[in-house]
Formats: C-alpha cells, structure tokens, sequence
C-alpha cells in the first residue's frame, strides 16, 4: 500500500540553526500538505503543494514539492524556541490522505 | 472563528464495552474525516464522509463504524473495545471533500483509554 515516510525521526538543533525535514512517497502525489503538531494538541495546518517542483515560503519556513511528486521538503531558517513540535506531511494519493511518520524537532535555547 | 469541536474530550472505558465520539465541524464545512494517533506516532486515517456519505476508508476495524448525520456531525462508534485502541482520535472538517484537496481543519481530539 501507500507509504509516506519522514526523515529524520528526530532532531534537535540550537536555537538559531537552520532544520529540514524530508517526506517520500512511495507513490506519485496528488498533492502535499504540512501540518505542525505541538504537543499535546491537535495538528495545524501550515502548507499546501499542489504542482510539480513548486516551493512556496512562510516567513522563515520553506516547502518544497519534488518534480516528480513523490517526494517534499520543509525548512526552517534560524529556529526559535516557538518552531518546536512534530511536524507531518500528508500526502494526498489516489483517495485519501496519508500522513508521513512525522519529524519531531526540539529546539535548545 | 468556530473550530471542530469534538466530543467527549476524555473518555475511560473497559475492554469490550462500547464507545461513540462526536465531531461537530466548522460551519459550512461539508467533510468529515476521523484519525486514529496512538501515543509518538503518525494519525492513521480511518474514514471520511462528504456531503454525509462515506467517501474514503481507511484502517478503520470492523468494529466501528461511522455516519454522517443531516446537520453534518459525524459520530464514531466503537465495540467491542480492545487495550489497543486506547488512542487519541481526530476528526478534522474540510470545504469540499471527494477527490479534491482542501485544508483540513482538525479538532482538539478525543482521548480514549480502554482499561
């Protein structure tokens, strides 16, 4: 079946320092969308990418859709304390979301 | 603004009783999708409904099921319940289900343990 997978697992980074999480379908996407979970809460939704090799910027977050759809990134420039939480990608395949395993970032002050 | 409202927001039940959570979605919104979030992992889809049928399936067991209702509140019912289905369960609302892509809206979550 489908399979969304996010490296890393974890990551901890100074405040300050730039993170990227990576997301990979196993399968082409229709789309992807970036939700934050911090915890204890609900995910929130950041982000969607709907075409091919498209990158759109939040502020300090960069997403990125990959050419062939199956795969995306998200990048935080200079964290703060603020950008801690897990952060998962869905990707919508032929009927229904599947969310990636999720990347959960700590960040140190 | 209104947000997805779920509830109960706690519940504690024995194996093998039953359980119904409720999801109220944002005014308008015509989709309806429940998630299963066992502790550090991933939300699970389970299922959707647009426009009050079901539209998607996901890894929901045979022993639940899921309707829509007329006023597009969605209820998850649960027998039979099992150590393992002791989770955190989102419903999250969107404009426009089916095969379209819309931002989901998720509620604050329904955290079941089954003692």
């Amino acid at each position: 079946g489908q399979q969304v997978m996010q490296i890393p697992q974890y990551q901890h980074v100074q405040e300050g320092e730039d993170f990227t999480t990576y997301c990979n379908s196993s399968t082409t996407l229709s789309n992807i969308q970036w939700y934050k979970q911090r915890p204890g809460g609900h995910p929130v939704f950041l982000i969607q990418l709907v075409k091919s090799g498209e990158v759109k910027k939040q502020k300090r977050l960069t997403f990125q859709f990959g050419e062939a759809k199956k795969n995306s990134s998200l990048h935080i420039t200079a964290t703060q304390t603020t950008d801690v939480g897990t952060y998962f990608c869905a990707g919508l395949g032929t009927y229904k979301y599947i969310f990636g395993t999720g990347t959960r970032l700590k960040v140190l002050a | 603004a209104a947000g997805v409202i779920q509830s109960p927001r706690h519940l504690i039940k024995e194996k093998r009783e039953t359980a119904t959570l409720k999801c109220y979605p944002i005014p308008r919104h015509d989709t309806v999708y429940w998630y299963q979030q066992g502790p550090g992992q991933d939300p699970q889809f389970l299922i959707s409904f647009y426009e009050k049928m079901q539209s998607d399936k996901g890894s929901i067991p045979d022993r639940f099921s899921a309707q829509q209702f007329s006023d597009y509140h969605s209820e998850l019912n649960m027998s039979s319940l099992e150590l393992g289905d002791s989770a955190l369960y989102f419903c999250a609302s969107s404009l426009g289900g089916g095969r379209r892509s819309n931002e989901q809206f998720f509620g604050p979550g329904t955290r079941l343990t089954v003692l």
